[in-house]
């Protein structure tokens, strides 16, 4: 079974449009992330939550608002989008002290 | 913002050959870990490393942490081509905000 899953894997869409990536864990960690990785492999924190609450919001554009209806779920949702948005994101969980799962991304290109 | 700065940005050895990874970072931490990607993969983590400890050991790796120098490395020893991949240190305040650096891309040559 995959510890962190994301859906979907790839996301092609022009600008403007509204579009959610998914992503769900099966490990029972208190913990989820966003990421962003951009073309040079920067990986930069978006959101993090613990128990459903927001802990993390790194000056993210209003346009990005992170869902997480239960512990085992934060999904992305990204209104309006910009060629700039085009990147690899990635979702994480963790707990405590342990290092973190990540999901196997999702590639989103805007054009 | 990034927190942590590894050197070199790549590094390319030989089959066989140990390789090190340097990673820097600003404020305090609660741990250190280290990440590996490979091409087109999501990130996996390979071990961590607590604010109080200063060395430990995986299997071909071994991870040390300087906390006064607010530094660490990442040693793999007897390096394979499997190893090649992208290398990212990330800290961990301890608020459920984990940081990563830049990364280390290494090729292992066969």
């Amino acid at each position: 079974d995959t510890a962190v899953s994301q859906t979907p894997k790839y996301l092609v869409t022009q600008m403007g449009n509204d579009k959610s990536i998914k992503c769900e864990q099966n490990l029972g960690h208190d913990t989820m992330y966003w990421y962003k990785q951009d073309s040079k492999k920067f990986l930069k924190i978006m959101f993090s939550y613990n128990n459903k609450e927001l802990i993390i919001n790194e000056t993210v554009p209003n346009r990005f608002s992170p869902k997480s209806p239960d512990k085992a779920h934060l999904n992305l949702h990204i209104n309006s989008l910009e060629l700039g948005d085009s990147a690899v994101y990635f979702c994480a969980s963790s707990r405590t002290g342990v290092g973190a799962f990540f999901g196997q991304g999702t590639r989103l290109t805007v054009v | 913002s990034q927190q942590g700065e590894e050197d070199p940005q790549a590094l390319s050895i030989q089959e066989g050959e140990n390789a090190t990874m340097n990673c820097s970072y600003k404020t305090s931490i609660n741990n250190l870990q280290w990440y590996r990607q490979n091409s087109g993969r999501g990130l996996v983590h390979l071990i961590l490393i607590r604010s109080n400890e200063r060395e430990k050991h995986s299997g071909r790796l071994r991870v040390t942490l300087d906390t006064s120098k607010k530094s660490s490395s990442l040693l793999i020893t007897a390096s394979r081509a499997a190893d090649t991949a992208s290398y990212f240190c990330a800290t961990d305040a301890g608020n459920n905000d984990m940081r990563f650096g830049a990364g280390t891309r290494l090729t292992v040559k066969p």
